[in-house]
């Protein structure tokens, strides 16, 4: 099993909905979790950080964590083109070790 | 505030021709380094990481090596490039088990 685990897509939703991202994780990762927005040709940045059970809210998105399901997701509410992009999941703490394991990717297209 | 410089941007190198790829931090101190590796359309691939000064952590077996020779550098060479290592480089730093920050990457084509 990998580590992070994200469906590859591709995502389409039109604009003004809710996109909804998940990421599934194995027991190895347990300190932390990332979203990240990478756009085409683009380096990754960083869109929230999570690290306990629960909602976290910042602006149009939510990151979700539950630890007892093993699962991570992301809600982008009222839906923009520019929010079309590639998104990652990512994970730290892998058996203690600080380094920060990624999945695939989804992509998500917002259509006018 | 903290900065990462990753140069060049693009690389075109020939089969069997060496490399190096340098990334430095400014604005922090000992702070984690990574080098991942992103063929297209795919995710991240860690390379490489470092939590310290010579303290290199490899997750590929593969003809790529990392030094980090100061607090806040971080090198990746290889002695003979492959078809197969090309692709978009990114070093990325962070502190302990914290979000990490990705320079401006580097496309790598092997021809």
């Amino acid at each position: 099993q990998k580590e992070v685990e994200q469906n590859s897509g591709p995502l389409s939703v039109p604009e003004g909905a809710i996109a909804s991202l998940n990421c599934t994780y194995s027991d190895r990762v347990s300190q932390s979790f990332f979203w990240y927005r990478q756009y085409s040709g683009k380096s990754p940045e960083l869109i929230m950080s999570i690290y306990s059970n629960g909602d976290k809210e910042d602006g149009r998105f939510t990151a979700q964590l539950n630890k007892a399901s093993q699962y991570v997701s992301l809600l982008i509410r009222d839906s923009q083109p520019s929010d079309s992009a590639t998104y990652l999941c990512a994970g730290g703490g892998i058996q203690g070790a600080q380094k920060l394991v990624f999945g695939q990717g989804t992509r998500l297209t917002i259509n006018p | 505030s903290q900065t990462i410089h990753q140069w060049p941007a693009t690389l075109v190198q020939p089969v069997g021709s060496p490399l190096s790829l340098e990334c430095t931090v400014e604005g922090t101190s000992n702070p984690n380094l990574y080098w991942y590796r992103q063929a297209a359309g795919r995710g991240l691939q860690l390379l490489f990481y470092s939590v310290g000064i010579g303290q290199i952590s490899s997750e590929v077996p593969q003809n790529l090596s990392a030094s980090r020779p100061q607090d806040r550098q971080f090198i990746l060479s290889s002695k003979k490039l492959l078809l197969s290592d090309s692709g978009f480089y990114l070093c990325a730093w962070s502190r302990e088990y914290t979000e990490a920050f990705f320079g401006q990457g580097t496309r790598l084509t092997v021809v």
